[in-house]
């Protein structure tokens, strides 16, 4: 399917726990980007990627790990999952145009640490 | 550091009136400001954006905002309002300085009654 897709949609895991969410995006766009969105914060900036092999943190990276090794996949890891990292994933890309440009964002993936 | 306020939670208006959602900024250069928009259960979609030239900016689904720079204002607006537009409307500023991510407001839901 054209566009940006995420793995899970929805995750369950425990305290301590590793997980990994999955970001496709099908344009080959130069940005992609990491938010995470909190009732009362809006979305926050965890990661951003200008290009493969080129990532750069955000606002909120602590607990996070990203990598970009292909153009198209920007997978997010919380090494050891915490209950304050419950929350909804986005993942979103842009072109060249990076922040200037509009941001095409993925349907989330709605994550919740027990 | 940028910032963006939205006043109101909440904003509730018939369908066929007209609807503004109030957004204020804060950045040290030139204010590049977005609106965003967010169904149930998806992701951000962009609406429009205002990087430059006039201060009345057309967008998607019938939507403007209008650009105010002494009062550092990025209202959004549309003349008559349909009950499909209910969902939660995001403004983002980026900075054209320093760190140059996008940073977004908490957020306002629109709710158009019948």
């Amino acid at each position: 399917d054209a566009g940006i897709t995420q793995s899970p949609r929805y995750k369950i895991t425990e305290t301590g726990r590793q997980v990994t969410l999955m970001c496709h995006q099908t344009w080959s766009h130069s940005y992609m980007f990491w938010y995470r969105q909190d009732l009362g914060h809006g979305l926050r900036l965890i990661y951003y990627s200008a290009a493969a092999d080129i990532t750069d943190k955000g606002e909120v990276p602590d607990g996070y790990v990203v990598s970009r090794s292909k153009t198209e996949n920007f997978p997010l890891t919380l090494e050891s999952a915490t209950r304050s990292q419950t929350s909804v994933y986005f993942c979103a890309s842009s072109d060249e145009g990076g922040f200037r440009d509009e941001q095409f964002f993925g349907p989330g993936t709605r994550l919740t640490v027990l | 550091a940028q910032s963006v306020a939205q006043p109101e939670d909440q904003v509730n208006v018939a369908e066929g009136n007209p609807l503004t959602v109030k957004c204020t900024y804060s950045v040290s250069g030139n204010p590049y400001l977005f609106w965003y928009v967010q169904y149930p259960n998806r992701g951000l979609q962009f609406l429009l954006k205002y990087i430059t030239g006039d201060n009345l900016v057309k967008g998607s689904y019938g939507f403007e905002a209008e650009f105010n720079k002494s009062q550092t204002s990025f209202h959004l607006k549309k003349p008559s309002a349909l009950v499909s537009d209910s969902a939660l409307y995001f403004c983002a500023v980026r900075d054209d300085t320093g760190f140059q991510k996008l940073v977004f407001g908490t957020g306002t839901r629109l709710l158009v009654s019948p």
